[in-house]
């Protein structure tokens, strides 16, 4: 299994620019979750989906938007790219709520916007 | 949700048990809470979880007062590559609702 895969790892914009950031997961989780992160600080919870069809927003949706057409890939679009949406994006993944809820992570995509 | 607090850093021995500390006042009953920790810029690494009993594993053990409104990590024996920033989360779940929700966690700095 290649586990939670994130598609690209680095990645610059110009502003007002989009782009798509793709995450796609192997081991049939239902669970799909989008993060950031900025320098020196958590991690801030975006979008998630409990299954395909369904998304909700976290604690930083504004200028993003998500799909779950799948079960295995879960897009995060950022609309207008702004400086402030630099930062780390992290994919994640889990069986859901009758497992443990352990999530795991993707390697990370770091996104510059000049 | 409930809110995590935690120190923004502290220092430990090789060798020596980390006790990382987490206050979690506004926890509701069948909420669990969560340890994660982060080395360099990887993603974030699963370490424990629990709900209402002590937990060990492998890698570490959790105790969770009484009241459910704070815990401790321990780390027995650490060692230098347990230098990371560590996470105390809290699971929120409800009816088309699972998230964990990351605060900003303690910095542990090992040292020889």
């Amino acid at each position: 299994n290649a586990g939670v895969t994130q598609t690209p790892k680095f990645r610059i914009l110009k502003i007002g620019q989009s782009m798509t950031l793709q995450c796609a997961q192997d081991m049939n989780h239902n669970y799909m979750y989008w993060y950031r992160q900025d320098p020196g600080m958590g991690l801030k919870l975006i979008y998630y989906s409990v299954g395909a069809g369904i998304t909700d927003k976290g604690e930083v949706p504004n200028g993003y938007n998500v799909s779950r057409s799948t079960t295995e890939d879960f897009p995060l679009r950022l609309e207008l790219a702004a400086p402030s949406q630099t930062s780390v994006y992290f994919c994640a993944s889990s069986h859901g709520r009758t497992n443990t809820g352990e999530l795991f992570f993707g390697e990370g995509s770091r996104l510059t916007v000049l | 949700d409930a809110k995590t607090t935690q120190p923004p850093s502290m220092d430990c021995a090789e060798g020596r048990a980390a006790n990382l500390p987490c206050n979690h006042s506004t926890i509701s009953g069948n909420e669990y809470v969560y340890w994660y920790r982060q080395i360099h810029s990887q993603g974030p690494q699963y370490i424990i979880h629990g709900l209402k009993n002590n937990e060990t594993n492998e890698m570490a053990s959790l105790i969770i007062t009484e009241d459910r409104k704070s815990s401790t990590l321990i780390l027995p024996h650490a060692t230098l590559r347990d230098t990371a920033v560590y996470y105390c989360i809290v699971r929120v779940v409800g009816w088309n609702t699972d998230k964990l929700i990351f605060g900003t966690g303690t910095r542990l700095q090992v040292f020889p």
